[in-house]
């Protein structure tokens, strides 16, 4: 157990919907990190929030958006969805923004159908 | 950015070392060699980092070779649970100060009886 939630596990929606992905850091850790993994693309970098403020942006989407919160929980907003997005979303957080020892959670699968 | 080449796949039996190598020439003097493994569809998992020394702890060694242009990640006594893909990765900065490691297709080992 790394100390990283995320909630939901799994989630099914359709084309066209909006989801928002919710993740919980290790208790002191300050920096949040996206990733998403399909298949075919291995683990991609979306972007990165460090006490709130966005400090690093990958490969995101313009249909997607992230925020982090005072209480440093995170949320991932993926919107007109289609069925390429159908992947393993993971929450990373560690303790320093230039921190690289990650620690993830269990991640979410979304299905889009 | 430096990037990393690693063999695709590995076997190894059980309670016997298991090597994997990686592959980072291009590697520049500031910047560390992360491993990390991520077991099916489980979220990346961190095992150890370096620069230039050898290090190890309680999951693995890592040798990293004098001029630092490869690395070896050695699982001692490898056991059914260690069947996992390994990433090897360099962390590069980004502006702001921001390191963000990118994965790449990593090295599927399999541990067999």
């Amino acid at each position: 157990d790394s100390g990283v939630t995320q909630t939901p596990k799994h989630l099914i929606t359709a084309t066209g919907q909006r989801v928002t992905l919710r993740c919980s850091p290790r208790s002191g850790d300050l920096s949040v990190y996206w990733y998403q993994q399909s298949l075919d693309q291995g683990l991609q970098f979306l972007i990165q929030y460090y006490n709130g403020e966005e400090r690093a942006k990958g490969n995101i989407l313009e249909r997607f958006s992230a925020q982090q919160f005072p209480d440093l929980h995170s949320e991932l907003n993926l919107s007109s969805l289609e069925l390429g997005d159908s992947a393993l979303y993971f929450c990373a957080s560690s303790v320093e923004v230039r921190e690289d020892t990650q620690y993830f959670g269990p991640g979410t699968r979304l299905t889009v159908l | 950015d430096a990037k990393t080449t690693q063999p695709p796949s590995m076997d190894c039996a059980e309670g016997r070392a298991a090597n994997l190598p990686c592959n980072h020439s291009t590697i520049s003097g500031n910047e560390y060699v992360y491993w990390y493994r991520q077991i099916h569809s489980q979220g990346p998992q961190y095992i150890i980092h370096g620069l230039k020394n050898n290090e190890t702890n309680e999951m693995a060694s890592l040798i990293i070779t004098e001029d630092r242009k490869s690395s070896t990640l050695i699982l001692p006594h490898a056991t059914l649970r260690d069947t996992a893909v390994y990433y090897c990765i360099v962390r590069h900065p980004r502006s702001g100060g921001s390191y963000i490691p990118t994965f790449g297709r990593g090295t599927s080992l399999i541990v067999h009886p």
